[in-house]
């Protein structure tokens, strides 16, 4: 089955600075890759998906790009501000209605 | 509108009682899906469907029953509620396929 890790489950930054989530999967056969933001107490929250087929893709203030030779994508997002403070999911679509999450990485943003 | 509103937030079991999580939507989403996240994991799918009628088993469904008999309702049940089912649940959808999910806020179930 799919396995999905992350490279650093704790990310601390100053307000202002650029954050870099890592997410490394094993099934080759994904079709998207998704971006998921969960705060305390809160359900996800879809931030940004990106198909298979390209290699970068930007949304506002965040881009995700995807290095399928190595199986690894990442998270970046801009100017950093405390209320990106959260817990980030990667999640590959491996068939039709299966998500696979990550265990996730919690970012932490200082004023 | 409302999104993906979850019945109840907060529930206390015995080991051996029944309850029904509840889930509604008013977006007229096609798939709907459940998933548990527990302490230090990601969410992981139980139950999931792609239209009324139509239920599909996730990575971790049993000991949980679903149904779909409208577009907007898809409860989760669980029939012997066990300790090992202590976790947060979360309800989704989306218009079609499963990579822009709505969740709901959760709720969270204790079982003694």
């Amino acid at each position: 089955g799919e396995s999905v890790g992350l490279h650093l489950p704790t990310l601390s930054v100053q307000e202002g600075d650029n954050s870099i989530i890592n997410c490394a999967y094993s099934n080759s056969a994904s079709d998207y890759f998704i971006w998921y933001k969960q705060e305390s107490g809160k359900g996800p929250q879809f931030i940004i998906d990106i198909r298979s087929n390209m290699d970068k893709r930007q949304g506002q203030r965040v881009t995700v790009l995807l290095n399928k030779t190595v199986k690894h994508l990442s998270l970046q997002i801009a100017a950093t501000q405390p209320g990106d403070s959260a817990v980030y999911f990667c999640a590959p679509l491996s068939s039709y209605g299966k998500l696979t999450f990550g265990q996730g990485t919690i970012l932490t943003v200082h004023p | 509108n409302a999104g993906v509103t979850q019945t109840p937030k907060f529930q206390v079991l015995k080991t051996g009682q029944s309850m029904t999580l509840q889930c509604a939507q008013d977006m007229n989403h096609e798939y709907m899906s459940w998933y548990r996240q527990d302490p230090g994991m990601g969410l992981r799918l139980i139950h999931y469907s792609v239209g009324a009628g139509i239920t599909d088993q996730g990575e971790v469904p049993n000991g949980y029953n679903v149904s779909r008999s409208t577009t907007e309702d898809f409860p989760l049940r669980l029939l012997s509620a066990a300790p090992s089912q202590t976790s947060v649940y979360f309800c989704a959808s989306s218009y079609s396929g499963a990579n822009v999910l709505t969740f709901g806020a959760g709720s969270r179930l204790t079982v003694l």
